[in-house]
């Protein structure tokens, strides 16, 4: 069974900090990983997708990378702002044309002013 | 474009009562998904839909059940429902094919008291 955790669960860094944030899977077939993150109260916004076969996407400030084989992810955040305290998900999906996500238990980011 | 739309936002119902939660996908996305959202269990799968057939479907007990429409919008349903099933429900859209990105909705909160 596929399970997804995030550490750490919660992070505190001030304004302008860049950051990184960790995924791990426990199994390692799997076809592709998203990013998101979620409001207090709200549904998700996807960040970043990134297939199995790529090492790593970008986007603005935002990168992602996967080491499919360790059953890794880590999503970087540059020059970190207020705008981005939210807490951050990751979800791996299993085979294509399957759209079952397994997600993550989070890590929910304060940027502080 | 208009993205994924849940309908209503808020419920509440009592225990023993059914309740029927719906979904309204991104124009042109076939494949809809359900998820639970809870403190305790984070994001649960609970089933997708696929031009009108359940393609897959997670751990959860038969008194969950859904539906998809000739127009790709879906509903699930729950019966008999319990304090546990208080949670935010929610609904998830992606392209047909393989792997694309989920885009969620803004979430169905349900509280059963």
């Amino acid at each position: 069974k596929q399970e997804v955790t995030q550490i750490p669960a919660a992070l505190s860094v001030p304004e302008g900090e860049n950051l990184v944030l960790n995924c791990s899977f426990t199994d390692s077939a799997i076809y592709n990983l998203q990013w998101f993150r979620q409001d207090p109260g709200k549904g998700l916004t996807s960040l970043l997708l990134i297939q199995s076969s790529q090492r790593e996407q970008t986007s603005g400030r935002l990168n992602a990378s996967l080491d499919k084989s360790s059953g890794r992810s880590t999503l970087y955040i540059a020059a970190s702002q207020p705008g981005d305290s939210a807490t951050y998900l990751c979800a791996v999906r299993r085979q294509p044309g399957a759209n079952n996500l397994f997600f993550g238990t989070g890590t929910r980011l304060t940027v502080i002013p | 474009k208009a993205g994924v739309t849940q309908t209503p936002r808020y419920l509440i119902k009592t225990r023993g009562q059914q309740v029927t939660l719906s979904c309204s996908p991104i124009s042109g996305h076939r494949s809809v998904s359900w998820y639970q959202q809870t403190p305790g269990q984070g994001l649960q799968f609970l089933f997708e839909y696929f031009s009108e057939t359940q393609r897959n479907k997670g751990n959860f007990p038969g008194r969950f059940s859904g539906r998809q429409f000739s127009n790709s919008r879906s509903e699930m349903n729950v019966s008999t429902l319990e304090l546990g099933d208080s949670a935010l429900y929610l609904c998830a859209s992606s392209l047909a094919g393989t792997g694309n990105q989920a885009f969620f909705g803004q979430g169905t909160r349900l509280t059963v008291v």
